[in-house]
């Protein structure tokens, strides 16, 4: 296993058009999360799915902002109608362990800049 | 809620010199708490972890303890090397039954070593 991949590397787009970015979790996590990170922030939690359930949504995560993991496995998130203010690292993590404290494997991310 | 809070940088230090990054928390519960490592032009890296108080988490040569009386888990390494230069975070996790086990993470601590 490769660990967690993450598709586009980098993403320019004009303002106004939508973006999906791609999540390859590890194959045995049934955890997957994915985070904001802006320049000189840590990362902020957006989502969590387990297995393909969307259980939990951050208040950053506007109605312009949606994630799926069908079946489970890869997730997909999709952003419409991008504003400037959504330029960030989009980040993708995935773990197995429930309540352990064991960390999240994070995958090198998809950089956005909306121009 | 909870929240994470670490000392600002950048953190310039010489070659061999002893590193101190100070972390903070505030948490419900008994969160795991994590120190992460951000490479230039990479993706997060878990450095340690402790998952109950009193435990230290180490690795290449970085230590934390997690200390509950005074909500800290600050890092340190006794000889930095100019390969130590990073953008290091301090995180929790929720770790109740339930939880989402989401990270919360501090802004992040530059680290620059100079030869």
């Amino acid at each position: 296993d490769t660990g967690v991949s993450q598709d586009p590397r980098h993403k320019i787009t004009k303002r106004g058009q939508n973006v999906t970015f791609r999540c390859d979790p590890i194959s045995e996590h049934n955890r997957l999360y994915w985070y904001r990170q802006t320049l000189g922030q840590g990362p902020e939690f957006l989502t969590y799915f387990q297995n393909e359930a969307q259980l939990e949504k951050s208040r950053l995560l506007s109605d312009r902002f949606s994630a799926e993991r069908p079946k489970g496995s890869f997730s997909t998130l999709e952003i419409q109608r991008t504003e400037q203010g959504d330029s960030a690292m989009y980040l993708c993590a995935s773990s197995s362990q429930i309540g352990t404290g064991l960390g999240y494997t994070f995958g090198s991310g998809t950089r956005l800049t909306v121009v | 809620g909870d929240s994470v809070t670490q000392m600002e940088g950048p953190v310039t230090l010489s070659e061999e010199a002893f590193l101190t990054i100070n972390c903070t928390y505030t948490a419900t519960g008994y969160p795991s708490l994590f120190w992460y490592v951000q490479y230039p032009g990479e993706g997060l890296q878990l450095l340690l972890k402790a998952t109950k108080a009193d435990d230290k988490g180490s690795n290449k040569g970085f230590e934390a303890t997690y200390r509950k009386e005074t909500t800290s888990f600050h890092l340190e390494k006794g000889s930095v090397q100019v390969s130590d230069s990073a953008v290091y975070f301090c995180a929790l996790s929720d770790q109740y039954g339930g939880a989402t086990n989401k990270l919360i993470f501090g802004t992040g601590t530059l680290l620059a070593v100079q030869p």
